[in-house]
């Protein structure tokens, strides 16, 4: 069965501070996506980033940054310079094939992470 | 782009009514829709897979009679929470899988239902 483990329940920091949020997963798939999703206090998520398992490279997007090591089995996500705007509940997440066709992916999420930054 | 829409964005009823909740792809064509439930300060719980012209696949423990869905064309998938009770309370969200955007899923923004 997959699992996804956010070990981090709140985070709190003060604003400028650089946080990482850790993500572990567990799949016997060989071929898979691991997701970061935000979710600010108005309830709608917000789809941050998809990475396959093939690729290990990591990714920076402004001040987002993503750590993908398949040796370990993590995804950690990395904010810089964070802003108050950043206080939200983010949620890693892995697919899972539902069938032989690779379709029908069904995410598992992780019990997410409460990051709260202070002004 | 990858916008997804959920009406309503909340709903009050009385216990023993029936609500619908629709999910709609604005900008793309969606096969698959996933419907989900969350609790207050919890993750979400997939409740089940819509796909489009058939019948939805319920994860275990959801009540199919209860929860049901219909998923009629690409871009339109209705949840109806049938005789609601309060413990059907919660925070309802839809999904839709963009097979254009590598499968991703693009969530709409929630229902808020409180079953009185």
């Amino acid at each position: 069965a997959q699992k996804v483990t956010q070990a981090q329940t709140e985070i709190s920091v003060v604003e400028k501070e650089d946080v990482t949020l850790d993500c572990v997963y567990e799949t016997r798939d060989t071929t898979y996506y691991l997701f970061w999703y935000k979710q600010p206090p108005s309830g709608e998520l917000v789809f941050l980033i998809r990475r396959n398992s093939f690729d290990e490279q990591n990714e920076i997007s402004g001040r987002y940054s993503w750590n993908f090591q398949k040796s370990t089995s993590s995804f950690n996500f990395t904010i810089t310079a964070s802003q108050v705007v950043d206080s939200a509940v983010y949620f890693c997440a892995l697919s899972e094939t539902l069938n032989s066709g690779g379709s029908n992916y069904k995410l598992t999420f992780g019990k997410g992470t409460l990051l709260t930054v202070n002004p | 782009g990858a916008v997804v829409s959920q009406h309503p964005s909340w709903v009050i009823c009385k216990s023993g009514t029936s609500v619908k909740i629709e999910c709609r792809s604005l900008d793309f064509q969606a096969t698959t829709m996933f419907w989900y439930r969350q609790f207050p300060k919890q993750s979400l719980m997939l409740m089940a897979t819509s796909n489009e012209g058939s019948k939805a696949t319920y994860e275990q423990g959801v009540e199919k009679d209860k929860f049901l869905i219909n998923h009629a064309s690409l871009t339109l998938s209705t949840l109806t929470v049938t005789s609601a009770h309060p413990e059907d309370s919660s925070f309802y969200i839809c999904s839709a899988r963009d097979r254009g955007r590598g499968d991703t899923q693009y969530f709409g923004p929630g229902t808020r239902l409180t079953v009185l």
